[in-house]
């Protein structure tokens, strides 16, 4: 158990709506990241957040968004949902901003159907 | 163009060897280098972090080398046991201001008995 917790741990959508998926990191942790799991593309980084701020940006879509919120609990919200967005989005923190080790939740499996 | 491969894609190896993974990369700058396992359907469990100063870090069977001149990576897993059947990814964290994360695709290793 990495300490990291995610909900839902499964969410089941149609195309065209919208979702959030919650994190909570480790305690002390700081930093919070979001990453997408897809069969064809691999593991990818989707944006990261250190105590309520924007750090860094990835691959992420104009169609998600994320924001860390005052007790550091992350949110990931995707919009207009596509067939493609059908990954495992896994959540991540560390103490710090670059150097420390992260520590991945279980993930949330979304299928878009 | 930052990339990350990693090689082999594959590997089959029986209890108790040795094996080597290698990981090659272009991003730049170039801040730090991780080593993950992940099983499937589960998410990542770090295994090393280097910085450009670090030549060799060990975890237990693991030991993580790099070459920060020819930008190359290995990862050496000693005495391997079942448990060792899993994927190894290696990313490294590049950019200014370390807001760069690129993923290899992977090295999915089985152990087999």
């Amino acid at each position: 158990d990495s300490g990291v917790t995610q909900t839902p741990k499964h969410l089941i959508t149609a195309t065209g709506q919208r979702v959030t998926l919650r994190c909570s990191p480790r305690s002390g942790d700081l930093s919070v990241y979001w990453y997408q799991q897809s069969l064809d593309q691999g593991l990818q980084f989707l944006i990261q957040y250190y105590n309520g701020e924007e750090r860094a940006k990835g691959n992420i879509l104009e169609r998600f968004s994320a924001q860390q919120f005052p007790d550091l609990h992350s949110e990931l919200n995707l919009s207009s949902l596509e067939l493609g967005d059908s990954a495992l989005y896994f959540c991540a923190s560390s103490a710090g901003q670059v150097y420390n080790e992260q520590f991945f939740g279980p993930g949330t499996r979304l299928t878009v159907l | 163009k930052n990339q990350v491969e990693q090689s082999p894609q594959s590997l089959i190896i029986l209890e108790g060897k040795n094996c080597t993974l290698q990981c090659n990369y272009t991003v730049s700058p170039f801040s730090n280098l991780r080593w993950y396992k992940q099983d499937t359907g589960r998410g990542p469990v770090s295994l090393t972090i280097m910085t450009f100063s670090e030549n060799t870090k060990s975890n237990g069977r693991y030991t993580a080398t790099l070459d920060a001149d020819t930008k190359q990576s290995s990862l050496h897993i000693t005495a391997s046991q079942l448990s060792d059947s899993a994927s190894y990814i290696c990313v490294v964290r590049g950019g200014n201001y370390g807001q760069n994360f690129v993923f290899g695709p992977g090295t999915r290793l089985s152990v087999l008995p």
